[in-house]
């Protein structure tokens, strides 16, 4: 499978505790980004990488939230000290440039 | 600000019936436009898009799209929908002109009846 996968697929934690999420996109998309989708609702923004670079940054995407991209390659995006409201599903994608392909998403569940 | 619109939170048809599903976007450019399916469980897969030229775009299993400038809509068609086609539509634009950031519509449940 050459699609973009995304390991955990499914993660509970309790509150207070620190998750970190990867994302693996398709080889050689230099594009990455980040979604969060919450239930009955379409995927938002959270942040985009152009190889290592990250090139924007959702105001969703509080001070908790951190996201890396170190070699281009697979990113990962760190939530410390979770809340129940980070409870959702954590949606990556790729591109090669104007298509975005999606993973098929972590989901959180913050007790 | 840019935004999409999808009026209809649920929508369920007989199986073999049409279908039409209602997208409204606002943005000032020209719109880079989608159409994404999201079924139980899974991920967004991407339906068809719409950049420039034809307005009416063909997608994958029997989907097509209008984009219609002066309406502001990309409205959604199958002429005859198949129980397998149970699932979430999402209407999307994107918002720079290499779509760089994707801004999606909440989203239309479809049910079929058998």
């Amino acid at each position: 499978d050459t699609g973009v996968s995304q390991n955990p697929r499914h993660k509970i934690t309790k509150r207070g505790q620190n998750v970190t999420f990867r994302c693996d996109p398709i080889s050689e998309h230099n594009r990455l980004y980040w979604y969060r989708q919450t239930l009955g609702q379409g995927p938002e923004f959270l942040t985009y990488f152009q190889n290592e670079a990250q090139l924007e940054k959702s105001r969703l995407l509080s001070d908790r939230f951190s996201a890396e991209r170190p070699k281009g390659s697979f990113s990962t995006l760190e939530i410390q000290r979770t809340e129940q409201g980070d409870s959702a599903m954590y949606l990556c994608a790729s591109s090669p440039g104007d298509t975005q392909y999606f993973g098929p998403g972590t989901r959180l569940t913050v007790l | 600000a840019q935004s999409v619109t999808q009026p209809d939170i649920h929508i369920t048809v007989s199986e073999g019936a049409s279908l039409e599903l209602r997208c409204n976007y606002s943005y000032g450019a020209t719109p880079y436009l989608f159409w994404y399916v999201q079924s139980p469980g899974q991920g967004l897969q991407l339906l068809l898009k719409y950049f420039s030229g034809d307005t009416l775009v063909q997608g994958i299993k029997g989907f097509e799209a209008e984009f219609k400038r002066s309406q502001s809509s990309f409205n959604l068609r199958k002429p005859s929908v198949h129980w397998s086609d149970a699932a979430e539509y999402f209407c999307a634009v994107g918002v720079e002109s290499s779509a760089s950031k994707i801004i999606f519509g909440s989203g239309t449940r479809l049910s079929i009846r058998p």
